[in-house]
């Protein structure tokens, strides 16, 4: 089953502005990772936040985290047509001892679209 | 190129007919996943290894399915009996385990159509 509900299920923006995905979650965690899919690359990891963190950057990524509301944002600032890809967030679930389990659970994704 | 390679990258096959796909992880990974994703889905999980033990296996993972990690390097899924409810991309991840911490890296992926 799928643990994550990303939001919008679709973006279509123009090269330069920013692009923001929202995604919550159901059960706890120990941390939040976004990942990227394109036809080119695949599935490639981009930023993880670990669940007592409030938000982290990383070059033009900017992701939050508010495990009160079970939710986290990612924000792409200064999109470029290569940003064009669908973005998945993705959890492991805390195991009985608090220690996260092997598998992810991801979302169903956003398709962002970047036009030049 | 994340360093984990699957073969092949495409499988067309018959219904009931078997098929094995194979994955090579990132040499000094000790675990290794198998996922399975659809057309507008996200990837769901279906099983993974820490080195050559099989640790979990979700509820997807039908009896038609095995998966194998015998010196806890490459791991191959094979699907039996395929049905053309198999068709989907198969993905196969590893990583190094880290506390607190699950970063995964995913290799290109098997594309199986089943007729």
């Amino acid at each position: 089953s799928q643990q994550g509900e990303e939001d919008p299920q679709a973006l279509s923006i123009q090269e330069g502005e920013n692009a923001t995905m929202n995604c919550s979650y159901k059960t706890s965690i120990n941390n939040l990772q976004w990942y990227r899919q394109n036809s080119g690359r695949g599935l490639v990891h981009l930023i993880l936040i670990r669940s007592n963190e409030r938000e982290k950057h990383s070059g033009r990524l900017r992701v939050t985290l508010d495990t009160s509301k079970k939710s986290s944002s990612l924000l792409i600032t200064a999109s470029r047509a290569a940003d064009t890809a669908s973005y998945f967030c993705a959890t492991p679930p805390r195991g009985p001892y608090g220690g996260s389990q092997g598998n992810l659970i991801f979302g169903k994704g956003t398709k962002l679209s970047v036009k030049p | 190129d994340t360093g984990v390679s699957q073969d092949p990258r495409h499988k067309i096959t018959k219904r009931g007919q078997n098929v094995t796909f194979r994955c090579d992880p990132i040499s000094e990974h000790n675990r290794l996943y198998w996922y399975r994703q659809t057309l507008g889905q996200g990837p769901e999980f279906l099983t993974y290894f820490q080195n050559e033990a099989q640790l979990e296996k979700s509820r997807l993972l039908s009896d038609r399915f095995s998966a194998e990690r015998p010196k806890g390097s490459f791991s191959t899924l094979e699907i039996q009996r395929t049905e053309q409810g198999d068709s989907a991309m198969y993905l196969c991840a590893s990583s190094l385990i880290r506390l607190a911490s699950n970063e995964q890296f995913f290799g290109p992926g098997t594309r199986l159509t089943v007729l």
